[in-house]
C-alpha cells in the first residue's frame, strides 16, 4: 500500500508570508492526490485534489493553491497567509475508486 | 451542506462494553463508505470499509454496518479497549465525478478501563 509524507510537522508563520507544503507519495503511480484541512474542532475539509500531473480541482475558493509538478509530488502553496489560515493540513493519496484514502500525519499551521 | 453527519461529538464507553458510533448521509449517490480513527496530531488512519451492495463488513473488533434505505451507518467495537480512544470518522464517496471523500464532523471516543 501506498505511504505519504508530509513536512513539516508544525509551521509558525506571520501573515503576509508566503506557504509552501509538499507531499510526496511512495508505493503507487498515478495516485488520486488530496488536499484536506481540519479546523479546530471540526471536521476534514477538502481543499483540492489530482487525479494526475498538472490536473487540479479547487473545493474552496481561498488563499491557498495547488500543485502537481510530478506523479508522486503535490504541493500546497499560499502566497500571503492570513490569520484563517491556521489549521492542520493533511495531504491523502488513493490508488482508485473503492479504495481507502491513506493519509500523511499532517502539518500544523499557525499563522501569528 | 453537511452531506455526512455525525450528530454525537463524544461518547464514553467501559472497557470491554461494545462502542457503536452513528453516522447519517444525505446523497443517494454514495456509494461506498469507510471509517477512519484519528489521534490528535497525527493523520487519520483508515479502520474499515463497505460497498453499497453489503449490509455488513466486518474486520476483527470491528464491524461496520450499513442501512441504506435510511442512509443510515454505523460502526460496532466490540470489546472496546482503552486504546480505542480517539476520534472516529465516518467517509463517504460516489462513483461520479473525481471520487471525491466527503467526511462527518467526527465523534470522540473515550473508553474507560
Amino acid at each position: 500500500s501506498q505511504t505519504i509524507h508530509q513536512w513539516p510537522a508544525t509551521l509558525v508563520q506571520p501573515v503576509g508570508s508566503p506557504l509552501s507544503l509538499e507531499c510526496t507519495v511512495e508505493g503507487t503511480s498515478n495516485p488520486n492526490l488530496y488536499w484536506y484541512r481540519q479546523a479546530a474542532g471540526r471536521g476534514l475539509q477538502l481543499l483540492f485534489y489530482s487525479v494526475g500531473i498538472g490536473q487540479i480541482s479547487s473545493e474552496v475558493p481561498q488563499n491557498l493553491s495547488a500543485s502537481r509538478p510530478q506523479d508522486r509530488q503535490f504541493i500546497l502553496s499560499s502566497k500571503k497567509l492570513l490569520l484563517s489560515d491556521s489549521g492542520f493540513y493533511l495531504c491523502a493519496g488513493r490508488d482508485g475508486y473503492n479504495s481507502p484514502l491513506h493519509f500523511g500525519n499532517g502539518t500544523r499551521l499557525t499563522v501569528t | 451542506d453537511q452531506q455526512v453527519k455525525q450528530n454525537s461529538p463524544s461518547l464514553s464507553v467501559q472497557e470491554g462494553r461494545i462502542s457503536i458510533l452513528n453516522c447519517d448521509y444525505t446523497n443517494s449517490m454514495f456509494d461506498y463508505f469507510l471509517w477512519y480513527k484519528k489521534y490528535p496530531a497525527e493523520g487519520p488512519t483508515f479502520l474499515i470499509s463497505i460497498s453499497s451492495i453489503k449490509d455488513k463488513n466486518e474486520d476483527g473488533r470491528f464491524t461496520v454496518f450499513l442501512n441504506k434505505s435510511a442512509k443510515h451507518l454505523s460502526l460496532h467495537i466490540v470489546p472496546s479497549q482503552p486504546g480505542d480512544s480517539a476520534v472516529y470518522f465516518c467517509a463517504a464517496s460516489a462513483n461520479t465525478g473525481f471520487q471525491k471523500l466527503v467526511f462527518g464532523t467526527g465523534t470522540r471516543l473515550l473508553v474507560s478501563p
